[in-house]
């Protein structure tokens, strides 16, 4: 089984709906990102989370919020999603520790907003 | 503020031909750099990582990098590509005080029979 999942896969939406993505993780990991991706742009930050009662802004926040519901669990929400945040969307997960640690990806959400 | 910079967006290789992706960083102190690829319809798997000491290192599937100092360059290396090395690359650079990855914009390889 997949270390890093997140659900749905892909999603279709339209301009001004409520959106939910979730990733969830068994590696037991304290830390947890929300990225998206566009083509020509590579990965940028959304949201961050160092445990349950940490929850950071990233480089590109506006828009989303986010909700870290457990440990292993971090959801990422588009209150009304527009057109511009059709992307890929990655969640990653990272251990703590006293020097840089990995971040380990999950498979990623494939979302277009009409 | 830290940056990585990809300047090639798309190289086209044959099979079996060498290989050089280039990257380069901003960063004031020495970098946590990395390496990911991305396979079509994957998540971003680790190739290789620089945090210390030898500027050479090794990484998987054959890849290699080495950190340039004076040139603030972490290339990506393979001596013989194979049809399977086909992704899209990623270059990035952590930040000093947290876990967070600037990633440069990506290098598309395309390899050709």
């Amino acid at each position: 089984d997949a270390d890093v999942t997140q659900t749905p896969r892909n999603r279709i939406t339209k301009t001004g709906k409520r959106i939910m993505l979730e990733c969830s993780q068994t590696k037991g990991h304290d830390r947890m990102y929300w990225y998206r991706q566009d083509p020509g742009l590579g990965l940028r930050l959304i949201y961050y989370s160092f445990d349950v009662k940490d929850i950071n802004k990233g480089e590109i926040s506006d828009g989303y919020s986010v909700s870290r519901q457990a440990q292993a669990k971090f959801s990422l929400s588009l209150e009304s999603a527009i057109p511009n945040q059709t992307a890929l969307y990655f969640c990653a997960t990272s251990d703590r520790g006293l020097t840089y640690n990995e971040q380990f990806f999950g498979p990623g959400t494939r979302l277009t907003v009409l | 503020a830290q940056s990585v910079t990809q300047p090639d967006i798309h190289i086209t290789v044959s099979e079996g031909a060498s290989l050089e992706l280039r990257c380069n960083y901003s960063y004031g102190a020495t970098p946590y750099l990395f390496w990911y690829v991305q396979s079509p319809g994957q998540g971003l798997q680790l190739l290789l990582k620089y945090f210390s000491g030898d500027t050479l290192v090794q990484g998987i599937k054959g890849f290699e990098a080495e950190f340039k100092r004076s040139q603030s360059s972490f290339n990506l290396r393979k001596p013989s590509v194979h049809w399977s090395d086909a992704a899209e690359y990623f270059c990035a650079v952590a930040t000093g005080d947290t876990d967070k990855l600037i990633f440069g914009t990506g290098t598309r390889l395309q390899v050709f029979p």
